[in-house]
């Protein structure tokens, strides 16, 4: 069973626009929901992370919306680059350290 | 200050055969964790360590096996190897109970 679900599995945004990739999760003892960023060949590098205690979390052109009543979160991108082109994972976790469940991905492609 | 570094990059073993692959933790991190990501896969958990002690496990047989050394450095050994256990094997640290940085990764090629 998907402990996470993430939707889009692929995403084409112009340049300049708002890429937005949803999670959604089941278990309400998670605590804590990562965002990764992968690109081809490398290990997944921490974007964002958020804790339920809060409904929004921004760093730079990286926002989390997190709706715990709905058990949903998602990753917004403004003013999306070329360079943000990889694979979006969302995560969750019951407390730090502990196992990650991840998303099955969204590749996000940004044309110029 | 290097980051999570894996060993070897790339590893091709025929089916039956037993792999090792290795990890060393970021600077200050003790806690080692170890995952598998499938080609278009998000990253499953296999194992944790913590203080040279298997901390926690998710769903994997146990053909997969670790060990974690005084100076927190990692290995993950895979007997009997799978057409199936093909994949990218990412490492990730963290200070005790916080966020984990991952590895590069191995990728591992069963013929």
């Amino acid at each position: 069973q998907q402990q996470v679900k993430q939707s889009p599995q692929s995403l084409i945004v112009q340049k300049g626009g708002i890429s937005i990739i949803n999670c959604a999760y089941e278990n309400t003892a998670f605590d804590y929901f990562p965002w990764y960023q992968q690109f081809p060949g490398k290990g997944p590098a921490l974007l964002i992370a958020i804790r339920p205690d809060v409904s929004e979390k921004k760093e730079g052109r990286f926002t989390i919306s997190f709706n715990k009543s709905a058990k949903q979160f998602s990753l917004h991108i403004m003013d999306s680059q070329p360079g943000d082109s990889a694979t979006y994972f969302c995560a969750a976790s019951g407390f730090l350290g502990n196992q990650f469940y991840f998303g099955t991905g969204t590749s996000l492609t940004v044309i110029p | 200050d290097a980051g999570v570094t894996q060993s070897p990059t790339h590893l091709i073993k025929t089916r039956g055969q037993q792999v090792t692959l290795r990890c060393s933790p970021k600077s200050g991190h003790d806690t080692v964790s170890w995952y598998q990501q499938a080609l278009g896969q998000g990253p499953q958990f296999i194992f944790q360590y913590y203080e040279e002690e298997e901390r926690q496990r998710g769903n994997f047989p146990d053909r997969f096996s670790g060990h974690q050394f005084p100076n927190y450095s990692s290995e993950l050994n895979v007997n009997a190897l799978l057409l199936g256990d093909s994949a990218l094997y990412l490492c990730a640290s963290s200070p005790g109970e916080a966020e984990q940085y991952f590895g590069p990764g191995t990728r591992l090629t069963v013929t």
